[in-house]
């Protein structure tokens, strides 16, 4: 089956640790993104990918970082430095000309 | 900027028609979508409208796109519980990302 694979579906991070999200797509699509939903809020946008080895900072990029080194793969770090990151990460694709956007079943991060 | 905005909850009885409501900012936009949210789950793509349209229909579902007033509106006919989830409407962004509203939760009761 052709689709998003997000992994794990729930995520625990201690104080001072870095966690990797991992976002797998076979769709041969070309653009990869990483959304932030916390409650009763929209989507907000973390980091984008339009293709391999590049990708560009979206609106609340501090704390995370991300690479794109194969076109199916754009795993996102949490990193020490994002103080609150306790929300649903939502990972998506397209194909570049066509602007519908596909997503991932989504991982929970709690802090301990 | 770019903004995209949303009433945040609305309830139905199963059977009545449930109209989703929502804003936007930026007229350059070429699409504009509407995202079903079941609890825990990812998105899924409802359906969407190109900016040169005024109305889309697909089953159930009715899209209108008022571009003067940049109002954008999700019609559900026969609204079922299986409908109860957030939607969120989009717009998509010249340089290809997607704005999402901040989402409205339908409720619908039996």
């Amino acid at each position: 089956d052709g689709g998003i694979t997000q992994s794990p579906k729930y995520l625990f991070r201690k104080e001072g640790q870095n966690v990797t999200l991992s976002c797998e797509q076979n769709l041969n699509h070309d653009a990869m993104y990483w959304y932030r939903q916390d409650p009763g809020q929209g989507l907000r946008l973390i980091y984008y990918s339009q293709i391999v080895n590049d990708f560009q900072k979206g609106d609340i990029a501090e704390g995370y970082s991300v690479s794109r080194e194969k076109k199916e793969s754009f795993p996102l770090t949490v990193t020490s430095a994002q103080k609150n990151p306790t929300a649903f990460y939502l990972c998506a694709s397209r194909v570049l000309l066509n602007e519908k956007l596909f997503f991932g079943s989504g991982t929970q991060l709690s802090v301990l | 900027g770019e903004d995209v905005e949303q009433s945040l909850f609305l309830s139905v009885r199963e059977g009545d028609s449930s109209v989703i409501n929502c804003t936007y900012t930026d007229s350059s936009s070429t699409y504009l979508y509407w995202y079903k949210q079941e609890p825990g789950a990812g998105l899924q793509l409802l359906t969407y409208i190109f900016s040169n349209m005024d109305m889309k229909q697909d089953q159930r579902l009715t899209v209108l796109l008022n571009k003067k007033d940049k109002h954008l509106s999700l019609r559900i006919a026969d609204t079922q519980t299986g409908d109860s989830a957030i939607y969120f409407c989009a717009e998509a962004s010249p340089v290809g990302k997607l704005i999402f509203g901040q989402g409205t939760t339908l409720q619908v009761k039996p």
